[in-house]
């Protein structure tokens, strides 16, 4: 199976920062990655896939990028409402493995 | 936003079976791969399944195969998760998910709220 790691665990920033999530998985993916944005009490919601496509309806202040094994996910001018874990998740391979999560607080 | 709605969940003793199912609006559900993933409380996210647009290919985590079998109804424009030998690790909220493309890889563009499954021992 694939493993999926993410740093840093967990941040804190201030609303307008720009904050920027990584993502490593333990063998080349290629740009077979998604990020998904969970709300505290809410079911996740996908943000970014094949690496770097914006989901619709997804602010532009997202955005992702990367190949092989190393991605990222970045959010531009961070807003209040941005507060949340993020999960990078591989789909080269089954099982679809996620990463740990990353928690943003404001 | 396609509604997705879970369904079934509860507690159950550890060893039993419980079955969960995911509805789908019909015009969004037969050309799709659906997915089940799960929360355990204060936990990430871990993927347990997958069963393609015609219900022909499945696959599982390691740790719910031959326990879990995830069907699907395109006629009910349904998705099951059949759970046995349940143990109280397997305790979480189950999300279905669809899938962006009718095989099993690709991104999960639309999830239901969730449906919480308690083992007790």
């Amino acid at each position: 199976d694939v493993q999926m790691t993410q740093s840093p665990s967990s941040l804190s920033a201030s609303v307008g920062d720009r904050v920027t999530i990584t993502c490593r998985a333990s063998r080349d993916i290629d740009i077979f990655l998604n990020w998904y944005q969970q709300k505290p009490g809410k079911a996740p919601k996908v943000l970014i896939y094949r690496a770097s496509s914006l989901e619709t309806g997804v602010p532009s202040r997202f955005s992702g990028g990367g190949s092989g094994t190393d991605f990222f996910l970045t959010i531009t001018n961070l807003q209040p409402e941005d507060v949340a874990t993020y999960y990078c998740q591989q789909y080269d391979s089954l099982p679809n493995t996620f990463g740990p999560g990353t928690n943003v607080e404001i | 936003q396609v509604q997705v709605m879970e369904s079934g969940g509860g507690v159950v003793q550890s060893g039993g079976s419980l079955r969960l199912s995911c509805t789908v609006p019909r015009i969004n559900f037969s050309n799709h791969g659906m997915t089940w993933v799960r929360q355990a409380p204060g936990k990430g996210l871990e993927w347990v399944g997958v069963i393609s647009y015609d219900g022909n290919n499945r696959y599982y985590a390691d740790s719910v195969r031959g326990r879990f079998t995830i069907s699907k109804d395109n006629s009910k424009n349904t998705v099951y998760l059949q759970m046995n030998s349940l143990r109280r690790e397997d305790t979480a909220l189950y999300y279905c998910a669809r899938l962006s493309v009718p095989g099993m890889r690709g991104y999960l563009d639309n999830w239901g709220q969730g449906t919480p499954v308690t083992v007790s021992s």
